[in-house]
């Protein structure tokens, strides 16, 4: 059974870079599409980007300019980055699997509260 | 302000049949095939029916999906206590990225 599971600081201050991880057990992260997405508090959900397990990225248009994703195959584990952050990056961000884009997230890990604040 | 619509509430009772809309545009549903998720409170999203209609296996039949040109649906029949959740619809759109509804909570009565 695929398991993802997100790690990472809770508390981020305002200016600085969000990191996170995800690490996949009980599968390989090859031929697939890894993904993160948010949550803010009470809100919907925002797709954040995917890496490929070769290492390509596709981010969203919105956040483009602030994210950077990364796959390390040999960890089975892919990372995102979200630089200056402000309050209106707080959300709980999850990690999902996809396994051809468009055809749905069907593994997802528990999610990560992350809190932007001084 | 989601790129795909949803109603932010839809109820029921148990038993009956409830219908959930995502519409979209040209470039998304128009476009590119449905998926739907199912969010429990306090719970990571569940992926209930990708493709448009298709299942992911240990999802009951009750749940069932479809699209027409710009729009989609999510159908529960025999509406269950435990079918109150939060349902996202979404789509690829060829802007390249994912879009999202902005969710319908179900209540069931």
């Amino acid at each position: 059974q695929v398991q993802l599971q997100e790690s990472g600081p809770g508390l981020v201050k305002p200016s600085e870079t969000l990191s996170l991880t995800c690490t996949v057990s009980g599968g390989s992260i090859r031929s697939y599409y890894w993904n993160w997405i948010r949550q803010p508090p009470g809100k919907g959900l925002e797709w954040i980007g995917y890496t490929y397990y070769t290492g390509s990225t596709n981010y969203n248009p919105s956040l483009k300019s602030r994210v950077t994703m990364s796959v390390a195959t040999s960890k089975n584990q892919f990372s995102l980055k979200l630089s200056s952050v402000t309050a209106a990056d707080t959300a709980v961000y999850y990690c999902a699997r996809t396994e051809r884009l468009a055809t749905g997230f069907d593994y997802w890990g528990q999610g990560t509260l992350v809190t932007v604040s001084s | 302000q989601s790129v795909l619509t949803q109603p932010p509430s839809a109820s029921g009772t148990p038993g009956q049949r409830v219908t959930i809309s995502c519409s979209g545009t040209r470039s998304n549903i128009g476009s590119n095939t449905v998926n739907w998720y199912q969010q429990l409170p306090g719970t990571a999203p569940k992926l209930l029916i990708y493709t448009n209609n298709q299942r992911p296996s240990g999802v009951p039949d009750r749940f069932s999906g479809s699209k027409s040109g710009t729009s989609a649906s999510l159908a529960i029949s025999g509406l269950q206590s435990e079918d109150e959740a939060d349902y996202y619809c979404a789509a690829w759109d060829d802007s390249l990225k994912e879009v999202f509804g902005g969710g319908t909570k179900l209540t069931v009565l």
